[in-house]
């Protein structure tokens, strides 16, 4: 089954304890990129990456480190959390032909304390 | 990227078609127009997308205006399980840009 994977689903931590957030996906895409979704504020993307070694900063990166040292997996590192990085994180994913048709992960719920 | 105009929210009662309509007067020739929807806090899920010509697939149907100022999305036969929220998106298909999401229309299918 096609299917982008984020691990973990839900996870509360504290101020300062880096944490890393896992994506995969089966599908060989090229294409693969990271949002944060706010109430009032919708799907702002962190990261993005067009292939293998290639990342490119979205539209909110600061606090946030990725890479993409394989083409299925694309993690998102928070190196020093802070309680303003309490969001709800997708990870998506596309062929580089279309990358207006994205598949995503079911979401990680990240609490900072 | 063109900038899209939705309704907050929508009603439809289970078995009738869903009708979204999206604005985007402002869209460029080479720019097609994108619908996801959101269920819950689920991932976004795409639905369909076209340039000029109507689209239908297993899930919906877009129509876009002959101007492409506008589109609507079509869901034949609404079931309670397409409650959710509806994001209408312009975009050049190839593109390193992101995709700009607005607030989007919560459609609510009552029994």
């Amino acid at each position: 089954e096609a299917q982008v994977t984020q691990n973990p689903r839900y996870l509360i931590t504290v101020t300062g304890k880096k944490l890393t957030v896992t994506c995969s996906q089966n599908m060989n895409h090229e294409y693969m990129s990271w949002y944060r979704q706010d109430p009032g504020l919708g799907l702002r993307q962190i990261y993005y990456s067009m292939n293998v070694e290639v990342t490119d900063k979205g539209d909110v990166p600061e606090g946030y480190k990725v890479s993409r040292k394989e083409k299925r997996n694309f993690p998102l590192i928070l190196e020093s959390p802070s309680p303003n990085q309490t969001s709800l994180y997708f990870c998506a994913s596309s062929n580089r032909e279309n990358t207006g048709e994205l598949f995503f992960g079911e979401g990680s719920r990240l609490t900072v304390l | 990227d063109a900038k899209t105009t939705q309704p907050p929210s929508m009603d439809c009662a289970e078995g009738r078609a869903a009708n979204l309509p999206c604005n985007h007067s402002t869209i460029s020739g080479n720019e097609y127009v994108y619908w996801y929807r959101q269920i819950h806090s689920q991932g976004p899920q795409y639905i369909i997308h076209g340039l000029k010509n109507n689209e239908t697939n297993e899930m919906a149907s877009l129509i876009i205006t002959e101007d492409r100022k506008s589109s609507t999305l079509i869901l034949p036969h609404a079931t309670l399980r397409d409650t959710a929220v509806y994001y209408c998106i312009v975009r050049v298909r190839y593109s390193n840009y992101q995709l700009i999401w607005g607030a989007g229309t919560k459609l609510i299918i009552k029994p």
